[in-house]
């Protein structure tokens, strides 16, 4: 079966280190996002990608890099992180046009940065 | 300033009491609704998409409607393996959308 996975699954770093989180989908979806999810805030949108090479900035970019050499994977890189990008990553597919029709998520990396 | 709301925060049912629950927009443009189901530790899953106000979704105990400001999901004679967590998201553009905070559901047996 199809399915979006992510990984880790967990993941606990210090301040200032560079970590990539890793998002691989077998649907054959051109359309990848990358969210994180907060208490108080929903869900909400890092960078995503309509295909291979392309890639854009969502509401909360900054501090955040992606890049997409291939149809399954979207890996999201935290290049310096800092204790404000503590929180739950989920990364999505969806084949839809517009992006945003039928997504499917992945199970979600809790990252804790001290 | 788009913006989305749920409601309530949280809300507790007995098994077969049915109710609704709310999520309401301000937005400048909508091009589509979204409700999805999400449990503990794990991702959101797609329940509906609603397009334009009058239309109506339903799946098993769920029925979705969307009015021009606002849209419900009724959850008739629930379950316990009904209790998760609903968000709503509405998109706005091809690149803008908006996520709820989401209404936590427990069903009591």
């Amino acid at each position: 079966d199809a399915e979006i996975t992510q990984s880790p699954r967990h993941k606990i770093t210090e301040t200032g280190r560079q970590v990539t989180l890793a998002c691989h989908q077998t649907w054959n979806h051109n359309n990848m996002f990358w969210y994180r999810q907060d208490l108080g805030h929903g869900l909400r949108l890092i960078h995503y990608s309509y295909g291979v090479q392309d890639t854009n900035k969502g509401e909360v970019s900054d501090g955040y890099s992606v890049s997409r050499s291939n149809t399954e994977d979207l890996p999201l890189t935290l290049e310096s992180a800092a204790s404000s990008q503590t929180s739950v990553y989920f990364c999505a597919s969806t084949s839809g046009a517009g992006g945003h029709v039928e997504q499917f998520f992945g199970p979600g990396t809790r990252l804790t940065v001290l | 300033e788009d913006q989305v709301t749920q409601s309530p925060e949280a809300l507790r049912l007995q098994e077969g009491e049915s109710s609704s629950l709310n999520c309401s927009y301000t937005v400048s443009g909508l091009r589509g609704l979204f409700w999805y189901r999400q449990d503990p530790g794990k991702g959101p899953e797609f329940l509906f998409t609603l397009y334009s106000a009058g239309e109506e979704k339903e799946k098993e105990r769920l029925k979705a409607t969307l009015t021009k400001k606002e849209s419900f999901l009724h959850i008739t004679a629930p379950k316990p393996e009904d209790s998760a967590t609903y968000l709503c998201a509405v998109q706005v553009s091809k690149d803008q959308f908006y996520f709820g905070t989401g209404t936590s559901l427990t069903v009591i047996p």
